[in-house]
């Protein structure tokens, strides 16, 4: 079993509606968790984090997160074409950052 | 707003040459990390500092080394390219404000290997 697992994609919506987003990790110790977006042959850049549980919000995007369950999750509302791009999950866990597969986003116009 | 820096950003050369690739960044951090990723493939942690004089491998094998004189500067040597080695590399840096999850990201080094 992987450390961080991220749904597989690819994951297609129309333009509009809500993308979901999901990571799991196995290390019940982790303590933040971030999201990354990356452009087809760009390099990630940092999105949002979240350490507590509960909900996160910064304009369109929502991160989730369930400690209990070992989850976290991306919510994007009102998707975009531009929001087209695969999302990585990074989790800290002791003394490391470990990065999920990530799940590519393809919104549809 | 990070500002960390990759050279070449494309390179491309023959089997057997050794290259170095450049990183560097102007805001102090004392952490910083070189990923290899091929094209719509997950990323791969093959070094990383946690400040000067000090590297450790990563969890993917790699025949390259890496070097941590200046806080600065954390250049990835490869004593013999080879196609094997064709890939992306990216180098980010860490604030250590919120653990080590909180990357900047520099644009990478698209690499070709003939």
């Amino acid at each position: 079993q992987k450390e961080v697992e991220q749904n597989s994609g690819p994951l297609s919506v129309p333009e509009g509606a809500i993308a979901s987003l999901n990571c799991t990790y196995s290390d019940r110790g982790s303590q933040s968790f971030f999201w990354y977006r990356q452009y087809s042959g760009k390099s990630p850049e940092l999105i949002m984090f979240i350490y507590s549980n509960g909900d996160k919000e910064d304009g369109r995007f929502t991160a989730q997160l369930n400690k209990a369950s070992q989850y976290v999750s991306l919510l994007i509302r009102d998707s975009q074409p531009s929001d087209s791009a695969t999302y990585l999950c990074a989790v800290n866990m002791v003394g490391k950052s470990t990065f999920g597969d990530g799940t590519t986003l393809t919104v549809k116009p | 707003e990070a500002d960390i820096y990759q050279t070449p950003r494309y390179l491309v050369i023959g089997t057997g040459k050794k290259i170095t690739l450049e990183c560097s960044q102007t805001m102090g951090h004392d952490k910083m990390y070189w990923y290899q990723q091929d094209p719509g493939m997950e990323l791969h942690l093959i070094h990383y500092s946690y400040g000067v004089n000090s590297t450790e491998k990563g969890d993917l094998s790699s025949e390259s080394t890496v070097s941590r004189i200046r806080t600065e500067h954390f250049p990835l040597t490869l004593e013999s390219a080879r196609p094997s080695h064709t890939s992306q590399y990216l180098c980010a840096s860490n604030p250590g404000l919120a653990g080590p999850g909180e990357q900047f990201f520099g644009p990478g080094t698209r690499l070709t290997v003939l």
